[in-house]
């Protein structure tokens, strides 16, 4: 079935660091992927996305690119900051749903350090 | 900027008793979802529910569960005779679509706590 993993936590990282949090699927067909975040006490929001192979998602600095050779969607950021501490999922869509259904992998833990 | 609202923020109950999760999805959206998170665990789909029915529900979705739409802008949840195992934050979402790439918006969750 399909499935998502992402690498365990927590990630602690100094101010300024490089990020990656790894994130693989097993899906068939063609699944759209999806990075969300979830800052304390809050819901989860959409960080970025990709819909097909080689696509690359952006926003506030993070990205993340479709490989479907290795079936991955690592989310990486060049440098972090206190603020981007979170949890952080990776998630997919599967190509065929129509119903719009998320899976979601278990969630990385970020804590920054000033 | 539109979001998906959510009532209570926290529910204590007592095993056994029937609990009712409300949600107010984005108003021009089409799709609404309910996904649960036991702590420390996944984040798990429940159901989705489009033009006034479920269009897919999980496993874990079984008769104890059922979702309505009782009027134009809300969406709930109930669970009919709560265990202890329900604890977990229950989220609700909704999309435009169902499609693949579409977003869908996330409430802040209920946190709820059977005791």
């Amino acid at each position: 079935g399909n499935s998502v993993t992402q690498m365990e936590g927590p990630v602690t990282l100094s101010e300024e660091a490089f990020l990656t949090i790894n994130c693989t699927y097993t899906a068939t067909g063609y699944p759209s992927l999806f990075w969300y975040v979830q800052y304390p006490g809050e819901g989860l929001q959409l960080l970025l996305k990709a819909t097909k192979a080689d696509d690359k998602g952006s926003n506030k600095g993070f990205e993340a690119t479709y490989r479907k050779e290795t079936t991955s969607f690592h989310l990486e950021k060049g440098s972090v900051q206190v603020s981007d501490s979170a949890v952080y999922f990776c998630a997919l869509r599967h190509g065929s749903s129509n119903t719009g259904k998320l899976i979601f992998g278990q969630g990385t833990t970020l804590q920054v350090k000033p | 900027e539109p979001e998906v609202t959510q009532t209570p923020s926290h529910q204590v109950t007592q095993m056994g008793q029937e609990v009712i999760l409300r949600c107010v999805p984005i108003s021009n959206h089409l799709y609404f979802y309910w996904y649960r998170q036991i702590l420390g665990q996944k984040v798990e789909f429940l159901v989705s529910f489009y033009n006034n029915e479920i269009s897919e529900k999980s496993e874990i979705f079984d008769d104890q569960f059922s979702v309505e739409r009782p009027d134009g802008s809300n969406f709930t949840l109930k669970i009919r005779s709560t265990k202890l195992e329900d604890s977990a934050m229950y989220f609700c979402a909704s999309s435009t679509a169902g499609r693949r790439g579409t977003e869908a918006f996330f409430g802040q969750g209920t946190r709820l706590t059977v005791v």
